[in-house]
Order: C-alpha cells, then sequence, then structure tokens
C-alpha cells in the first residue's frame, strides 16, 4: 500500500542535542511537507519541497534543517538551535497542482529531557 | 491575524445530534477549501474536498464555502462517537503556491454515547 512512513513514533532529545526524523513515501509525490503542531496552534509549516535537491523555508523555519537529495525521503534535523522543541511532527505529501490535498504520515512526537 | 481562523472549541455534543464546524478566512485568492479529521496521536486525514461556493455532500457530511464572506463549514449529520476527533480546515490560493496549505487551528470535537 502508499503512504507516507514517519519513524522514530516518540523520540526523547536531550539539551543541546541534534535530532533527525524521518519521512519516507511510496506514492511518487513530488512536494513533501513538515509540519509541527502544538495545542491550540493548529499546523505551522516548518519547511517544504517541491522537487529533488529544492527546498523553502515556512513560517517557523529557525533552528530546523532539511534536505532532499531523493524523492521519496524529506527528512527533518532538529537541531540545537531550536529552543521550545517539544511537539508532534507531521510529514506531508503530495502531487502536482494547488487543488490536491496532502497525505500525511502518523507523526512523531519529539520531547525534550 | 491568521490567515486562517478556527474556534479550538472544544464542543462536545450527544451521539446523533447535528454538528456545525467553521472556518474564516481573511485572503481571497484562496480557492480551495478542505476538512481534514484527525484522530488523536495520528496524522490528519482528507475528509472533503471543495472548489467553488456552494455545498458538497457525502453520505454524513456536506461541506459548505461561502467566499462572497469567506466562510467555510462542515456539517455532521446522525454524529457518531466514532466521528469523535479534532477536525482542521485547510484552503490553498493555487497558482505558484504548489499545493501549500495554510490550516486552521482544529476544532476538537466529542460526540457523547
Amino acid at each position: 500500500d502508499g503512504g507516507i512512513t514517519q519513524s522514530p513514533k516518540y523520540l526523547f532529545r536531550k539539551e543541546g542535542q541534534n535530532v533527525t526524523l524521518s519521512c519516507e513515501q511510496n506514492l511518487n509525490h513530488d512536494a513533501m511537507y513538515w509540519y509541527r503542531q502544538d495545542p491550540g496552534q493548529g499546523l505551522r509549516l516548518i519547511y517544504y519541497s517541491q522537487i529533488v535537491n529544492d527546498f523553502q523555508k515556512g513560517d517557523i523555519a529557525e533552528g530546523y534543517s532539511v534536505s532532499r537529495e531523493k524523492k521519496e525521503s524529506f527528512p527533518l534535523t532538529v537541531t540545537s538551535a531550536q529552543k521550545n522543541p517539544t511537539a508532534f511532527y507531521l510529514c506531508a505529501s503530495s502531487p502536482p497542482g494547488a487543488r490536491n490535498g496532502y497525505t500525511f504520515g502518523s507523526g512523531t512526537r519529539l520531547t525534550v529531557v | 491575524q491568521k490567515e486562517v481562523e478556527q474556534d479550538p472549541g472544544p464542543l462536545s455534543v450527544p451521539e446523533g445530534a447535528i454538528v456545525s464546524l467553521n472556518c474564516t478566512y481573511s485572503n481571497s485568492a484562496f480557492q480551495y477549501f478542505m476538512w481534514y479529521r484527525q484522530y488523536s496521536r495520528k496524522g490528519p486525514e482528507l475528509l472533503m474536498y471543495t472548489y467553488s461556493s456552494g455545498n458538497k455532500e457525502d453520505g454524513r457530511f456536506t461541506a459548505q464555502v461561502d467566499k462572497s464572506s469567506k466562510y467555510i463549514s462542515l456539517f455532521i449529520r446522525d454524529s457518531q462517537p466514532s466521528d469523535s476527533a479534532t477536525y482542521l480546515c485547510a484552503t490553498n490560493a493555487g497558482g505558484t503556491s504548489y499545493g501549500k496549505l495554510t490550516f486552521g487551528q482544529g476544532t476538537i470535537l466529542t460526540v457523547h454515547p
């Protein structure tokens, strides 16, 4: 079955540590996205990528980095510069065209310990 | 002011009730409107998609768009406990935005047996 796989499901980060969240899709979608979800704030866009080797900052990119070396993969690194990283992170993908909705992964819960 | 405003609730209704979920938006360029349903600790899933003003029905769900007042609604008839979830409205401007969705904050719905 086609879909998006996020791993790990739960992740714990120590202060000052970088961590990488994995996102893989087998839907052959061109565009991929990373969102952060906090209670009462909905989904906020961190980064998005329309094609391989290209990506753009979203609304809250500070303290995060991404890469898009393969169409199927869009990993997100939460760096030590991100001061409040505890959140639910969602990866999504979509085919070309503005009217297509996203397919979301099941999310990664990141907690700072 | 957020581009898409949604009352976060929480909203609690008895089984069988008609539920009305609403969003307002400020950007006249928004053309495509979607509703996502998100169960606890899961990724959102696309529930309804509309383009033009008017109603779109799918089973117990009806999506309504009024572009003149920049108002979108989701109605759930004969609500069931399995409808308990967070409902997110989302919209997209089309053109060069390439599918980049703007989400509302989400409304938490609980349907009591």
